[in-house]
Parts: structure tokens; sequence; C-alpha cells
């Protein structure tokens, strides 16, 4: 079946680390999209890509980084220039990147909690 | 800059009833798409309904439909005939051109619980 896959589905850190969050997707979707979920808020954008090899910073980039090196993968490093990490990290990815049409598709997420 | 307004952090409604949830957005893109999505307790998000902002009549998904009203600037979704399932967060979304591609934003959502 087809879909997208985050892991891990759980991750605990310690302070001054950094952790890379893994998001596949076997939709053949060109776009791809990480956001950041707080306890009882809406999602927030932190990157996202449009085609291999290329991506934008969305409305909350600072602490984070992103590759795009393959059309499939996005991976997502939180890293200690992050001040709250402590969040649930949701990846997405949709087609017609060239239209506003395409719903989002969602992983399971990931929930983050530094120590 | 984009932005998407819900301004009903919760509501409730009697199983078998309609209910609203309300929707506001800015935009000064000509051509955008409104989305909604819903949230359950396992936090996994799911595609409810899509409206184009050049479709001249109002989405329908089965007991999802969107009161798209360009001039207001809203796309309340209402949902028909409550279930005690349609218990979740529910977002409302927009998809528009922002500089280097297309994006899409979310309002803060709104919390449903059906009462039996």
């Amino acid at each position: 079946d087809g879909g997208i896959t985050q892991s891990p589905k759980y991750l605990f850190r310690k302070e001054g680390q950094n952790v890379t969050l893994s998001c596949e997707q076997n939709l053949n979707h060109d776009a791809m999209y990480w956001y950041r979920q707080d306890p009882g808020q809406g999602l927030r954008l932190i990157y996202y890509s449009q085609i291999v090899n290329d991506f934008q910073k969305g409305d909350i980039a600072e602490g984070y980084s992103v590759s795009r090196e393959k059309k499939e993968s996005f991976p997502l490093t939180v890293t200690s220039a992050q001040k709250n990490p402590t969040a649930f990290y949701l990846c997405a990815s949709s087609t017609g990147y060239l239209a506003n049409t395409g719903e989002l598709f969602f992983g399971e997420g990931s929930r983050l909690t530094v120590l | 800059a984009q932005k998407i307004t819900q301004t009903q952090p919760g509501m409730f409604v009697q199983e078998k009833e309609a209910v609203t949830l309300d929707c506001t957005y800015d935009t000064s893109d000509p051509s955008y798409g409104l989305f909604w999505y819903k949230q359950p307790s396992s936090g996994e998000m799911i595609f409810l309904i899509y409206q184009g902002s050049y479709d001249q009549q109002n989405a329908t998904e089965g007991r999802y439909s969107l009161n798209f009203q360009k001039a207001r600037k809203s796309a309340n979704l209402v949902i028909s005939a409550s279930q005690l399932g349609d218990s979740a967060m529910y977002f409302c979304a927009m998809r528009g051109i922002n500089g280097g591609g297309f994006k899409t934003i979310f309002g803060a959502g709104t919390r449903l619980f059906v009462k039996a």
C-alpha cells in the first residue's frame, strides 16, 4: 500500500543533541512538507520541498534543517539551536505542485520529547 | 501574508444534529485552495473536503459540505447528522502560491465534541 512512513514514532533527546526524523513516501509525490504541532494547537510549517534538491523555509524554520536528495525521502534534523523542540512532528506529501489543488497525505507523526 | 483563522476553540453538538465549524482566511493570491482536515485523538490527519477559489459551487463529500463565501473570505465546514465518531479536532487549511512555490497553512483548529 502507498503511503508515508515516519520514524521513529517516539523519540527522547537530551538537551544539546541533534536528532533526525525520517520521512519516506512511496506515493510518487513531488512535494513534501514538515509541520510541527504543539498540544492543542494547529500545525505550523517548518520546511517544504517542491522538487528534489530544492526546499524552502516555512514559518518556523529556525533550529531545523532538511535535505531532499531523493524524491521519496525528506528527513528533518532538529538541531540543538531549536529552543523548544518538544512537539509532535508531522510529515506530509502532495501531488499537483504546479496547481493549488492536491490534498496533503500525512504520516502518523513523530513525538519528540526533550529531557 | 496568508492567514487562516478558526475562532471556535471547542464546539458541542448533539448526535444526529448538524454543526458548522467556522473558518476565515486572508490571502492576496488570485488562485488558492481551501481544505478541511480531521484529527482524531490518535493523531493522524484525515483529509475531508476541498474547495477551489474559482469553483462556482460549494463542495460536498458525503456528510461534509463547505460553505464557501469568497467575498467574505470564509470557508465554513458543515457536518450533517453528527456521529459520535466525529468527535475530533478539525483544521481548516489553505494552499496558495508563496514565493518559491505552493505551501499549505493551517488554522489553530476547533475541537468538536459530539454528545450522545
